[in-house]
């Protein structure tokens, strides 16, 4: 099966500084998706950004942008001028390509902005 | 609304007693999936549906555990004789999949928090 590490249970930013949070994977396959998801208190997890293994291109989405490191399998996610609305649990997520359809999340990262 | 729902969204309950959780996917989306979240941990699956059908039940962790989706929108999840390691937070997802290949993005409902006592 495949797993997902996130290292760093606890991670604290200045708004409006910039924030890196880590995420490796373990996968023998060649065709996968990786997914940062954020969960507010409100308990609903809601899509930050995706990233396509086939693509070389790191993923960006406004204020969020990835650095997908392949060889390496790791999956880091940057947030850029933090708001504190940011504030939230942090979850890497993995799934299969193809007909794949279970998503494989870490541990998470819980993110403090600091005003 | 547009989103997933769940209902309800606390659920207090004895040990042993049977509890059902409802998810109201997306609509349009014929793939759902239920995912627990334990205290300090990241949704493990549970179960994957595409359409009406138990696509994927791998996940469920013994035969306590029961899904059903009856006409292909809304699912219950059902646990019997629950158990105090039963309490966690339920998530449902659904997704749009793309006819003969993978399934899209996953969105989440807000989830059911149960509490076993």
């Amino acid at each position: 099966a495949q797993t997902v590490t996130q290292s760093q249970p606890e991670m604290s930013v200045q708004e409006a500084e910039t924030v890196t949070l880590s995420c490796t994977y373990d996968t023998s396959e060649s065709d996968y998706y990786l997914f940062w998801y954020k969960q507010p208190p409100s308990r609903q997890m809601i899509l930050v950004i995706r990233q396509e293994a086939y693509k070389q291109q790191n993923a960006t989405e406004n204020r969020f942008s990835v650095n997908f490191q392949k060889a390496a399998k790791s999956f880091s996610l940057k947030i850029s001028d933090s708001q504190l609305g940011d504030a939230a649990m942090y979850f890497c997520a993995y799934r299969s390509g193809g007909t794949g359809n279970q998503f494989y999340f870490g541990t998470g990262t819980s993110l403090t902005v600091i005003p | 609304g547009a989103g997933v729902s769940q209902t309800p969204s606390n659920k207090v309950t004895e040990k042993g007693k049977y509890v059902e959780l409802r998810c109201d996917p997306i609509s349009g989306h014929t793939a759902l999936y239920w995912y627990r979240q334990s205290l300090g941990q990241g949704p493990e699956f549970l179960i994957y549906f595409q359409g009406t059908g138990a696509a994927d039940d791998s996940g469920l962790p013994n035969d306590r555990f029961f899904a059903v989706r009856p006409e292909g929108s809304v699912s219950t999840l059902k646990i019997q004789r629950t158990e105090r390691g039963d309490s966690a937070v339920y998530l449902c997802a659904s997704s749009y999949r793309i006819a003969g290949g993978p399934t899209d993005t996953q969105y989440f409902g807000p989830g059911t928090r149960l509490t076993v006592l």
